[in-house]
Formats: C-alpha cells, structure tokens, sequence
C-alpha cells in the first residue's frame, strides 16, 4: 500500500529565509504523480505544485521548487524568499490511477505547519 | 464566485442525529470527493465519484454514505452521528487524469461537531 510519510509536524522560518519541507512516500509503482498543497489559516486547500514522476527535471512555481528523487521516494518542497503569507499547513500527496484495474489512490500526509516569523 | 462550495460551512449536532454534507461545483468536473481532516492525521478520503453513475469507498467509509445527485452535486450523509465523526470535511473535484495537471480543487470545508 501507498504511505505518505512528513517528519516534520511544525517548522519556522525567518522572513525573506529559505526553509525546505521534507516528505517521503512508499510506492511499487512506476508511474505517478507527487503534489503539495498549502492549507492557509482560511483553511482552504491550494494547490503549490506537482511533479510527475516520470520527469526528471525537478518541478519549480515562483519561489516553490521541489527535490525529487524517485530512487529514494523523496519530494522535499523548498520555499525560497519565505513571506509572511506564506504560513499555513503544507501537505504532501501522491496520486496514481491505474487506467486498466480503475484503481485510483490519492492520499495525504500528516501535514507540516510552517510559520514564516517576521 | 467559488467553484466547489459546501454547505454548511460549520455544523454542531448531537449524537445519533442524521447529518448531510452537500457540494456543488460548477467546474464541470466528473470526478468528485470527499474527505475528512483530522489534526495529525491528514486528508483521509471517505468516498469518491467518477461519474453519476459511479461510486466507490475510499480509505475510511464506515459511518458515511453519498448521493451523486448530479454531475454538479455529491452530498455526504452521517445516518447516525458519533463524537468520533468530529472532523473538517471536505469536497474536491477533479477532471479527468492528465488533465488540469491532475490537480484536485479543494472546497472551503465544513466543520462538523458531533456533541
């Protein structure tokens, strides 16, 4: 069974600062999808960005970028130039939809809360 | 205006009372979910729907049952509310894979306490 493994319950970051969240997933597929989200105090759910994992070429959004290595099952997510709204819970997701069984698995880590300090 | 709503937005009832969740989306998305948010559990996925005629248990069905009214519309029902049932709960939509960058679009989330 898919498992989607973040260590970190709580982090913080000074304003302007980089900060790297980290996440592990187990898996005996090939082919897949890894995402994070961001779940800000308005408790809605945004996306922050993807990464298939049949590309090698780590994924990047802005100041969002990601170290993907499928050898060793990790997505880490780097924020870079952290802001103030950049605080609120972080939650790393692997995705596969197995077209010819209909299987479809989508699941979430625990959560990482970030909090940029001013 | 939002693309996945929820309705209500918080709710408190008493154990036993039947309880229903509803979403509505207009993004024209097949594919519709709910989860529920526990503190240091995560997004768990109750149910899921790829089309109307489509319905499948997700990780943690018992206690929960869904209606797919319409390609729009998939509501969550509680026949008999538990304390344990306590959660945020939430609805997403999808299109279809390889789409939208497989993204999964979020609702604002209903707070549910069961007393």
């Amino acid at each position: 069974a898919q498992t989607v493994t973040q260590s970190q319950p709580e982090m913080s970051v000074q304003e302007a600062e980089t900060v790297t969240l980290s996440c592990t997933y187990d898996t005996s597929e090939n082919n897949y999808y890894l995402f994070w989200y961001k779940q800000p105090p308005s408790r809605q759910m945004i996306l922050v960005i993807r990464q298939e994992a049949y590309k090698q070429q780590n994924a990047t959004e802005n100041r969002f970028s990601v170290n993907f290595q499928k050898a060793a099952k990790s997505f880490s997510l780097k924020i870079s130039d952290s802001q103030l709204g950049d605080t609120a819970m972080y939650f790393c997701a692997f995705m596969k939809h197995a077209t010819t069984s209909g299987t479809y698995k989508y699941i979430f880590g625990t959560g990482t809360r970030l909090k940029v300090l001013a | 205006d939002a693309d996945v709503t929820q309705t209500p937005r918080n709710r408190i009832t008493k154990t036993g009372k039947r309880i229903m969740l509803e979403c509505s989306q207009t993004k024209g998305h097949d594919r519709m979910y709910w989860y529920r948010q526990d503190p240091g559990l995560g997004l768990r996925l109750i149910y899921y729907s790829f089309d109307v005629k489509d319905i499948n248990k997700g990780e943690i069905s018992d206690g929960y049952s869904v209606s797919r009214q319409a390609q729009a519309k998939f509501s969550l029902s509680l026949e008999s509310a538990i304390p344990n049932q306590t959660a945020l709960y939430f609805c997403a939509t999808s299109d279809l894979p390889g789409r939208a960058r497989n993204e999964q679009f979020f609702g604002p989330g209903t707070r549910l306490t069961v007393l």
